[in-house]
C-alpha cells in the first residue's frame, strides 16, 4: 500500500526558510496515478491546505500562501518537497504530506515544525 | 476563499445517529461534488473517511454515510461506538484549490 514519511529540521528560526520532503513507497510519484500534496495543522487547530504538485511538475498553491511557497518533485528519489520562505511563529504546525486523487487517499504520520528564535 | 463551516462540537449516545454539517458556497461545495470528511484521532494523522460527497474507502464501516444538499455537505454517523469519538473535518475542492472545514469534534456521551 501506500506510504508517506515526512521528513527535516524540527525547528527553524523566525524569516528562515522552512524545508521538507516526503518520500513515498508503495507508488511511483512519476505514474500520474496522484496528485502530491502537503497540509498543515497548527496545535489545536485545524487542518490547512498548502498546495499539491504533479508528476509533471505543475502546482498549485493555497491563495493566502502562495507567495513563500514551493513544492518541488523529485521523481527519481520517488520524493517531492516543500519550502517555505520568511517564518514566523504562526507558521508552527504539523505538516503533513498526503497523496491526492479526488481527496487526500494516504497522509504521512506528520512532522511538527517548530518556529522559534 | 473561506474555511468551510462547520459546528465545533456534535455528541451522542453509543447506538445512535449523528449528523455533521459542513457549509459552503457555490463555488466550492455546491459547485462540485469533490467533498470529502476525514476522522482524526488526538496525536494521529487524519483519516479519510469519505470521498465524492457519499463514497466510502475500501475499510471504512458502513456506518459512516455522506450526502449534500446545494451549498451543505453532511456527514452521518450510525450506531455510535466509542472509537467514533474523534475530530472530523470536512473538505472541497475550489477551482483548482481545496478548502477544509474548522472541524467538528464528535463526543459519544
Amino acid at each position: 500500500q501506500v506510504q508517506l514519511q515526512e521528513s527535516g529540521p524540527g525547528l527553524v528560526k523566525p524569516s528562515q526558510t522552512l524545508s521538507l520532503t516526503c518520500t513515498v513507497s508503495g507508488a511511483s510519484i512519476s505514474s500520474g496515478s496522484y496528485y502530491w500534496s502537503w497540509i498543515r495543522q497548527p496545535p489545536g487547530k485545524g487542518l490547512e491546505w498548502i498546495g499539491y504538485i504533479y508528476s509533471s511538475g505543475s502546482s498549485n498553491y493555497s491563495p493566502s500562501l502562495r507567495s513563500r511557497v514551493i513544492i518541488s518533485v523529485d521523481t527519481s528519489r520517488n520524493q517531492f518537497s516543500l519550502r517555505l520562505s520568511s517564518v514566523t511563529p504562526a507558521d508552527t504546525a504539523v505538516y503533513y504530506c498526503a497523496s491526492v486523487y479526488t481527496s487526500m487517499v494516504h497522509w504521512g504520520q506528520g512532522a511538527l515544525v517548530a518556529v522559534s528564535s | 476563499q473561506s474555511a468551510l463551516t462547520q459546528p465545533p462540537s456534535a455528541s451522542g449516545s453509543p447506538g445512535q445517529s449523528v449528523t455533521i454539517s459542513c457549509t459552503g458556497t457555490s463555488n466550492d461545495v455546491g459547485g462540485y461534488n469533490y467533498v470529502s470528511w476525514y476522522q482524526q484521532h488526538p496525536g494521529k494523522a487524519p483519516k479519510l473517511m469519505i470521498y465524492e460527497v457519499s463514497q466510502r474507502p475500501s475499510g471504512v464501516p458502513d456506518r459512516f454515510s455522506g450526502s449534500k444538499s446545494g451549498n451543505t455537505a453532511s456527514l452521518t454517523v450510525s450506531g455510535l461506538q466509542a472509537e467514533d469519538e474523534a475530530d472530523y473535518y470536512c473538505s472541497s475542492y475550489a477551482d483548482s484549490n481545496i478548502l477544509f472545514g474548522g472541524g467538528t469534534k464528535l463526543t459519544v456521551l
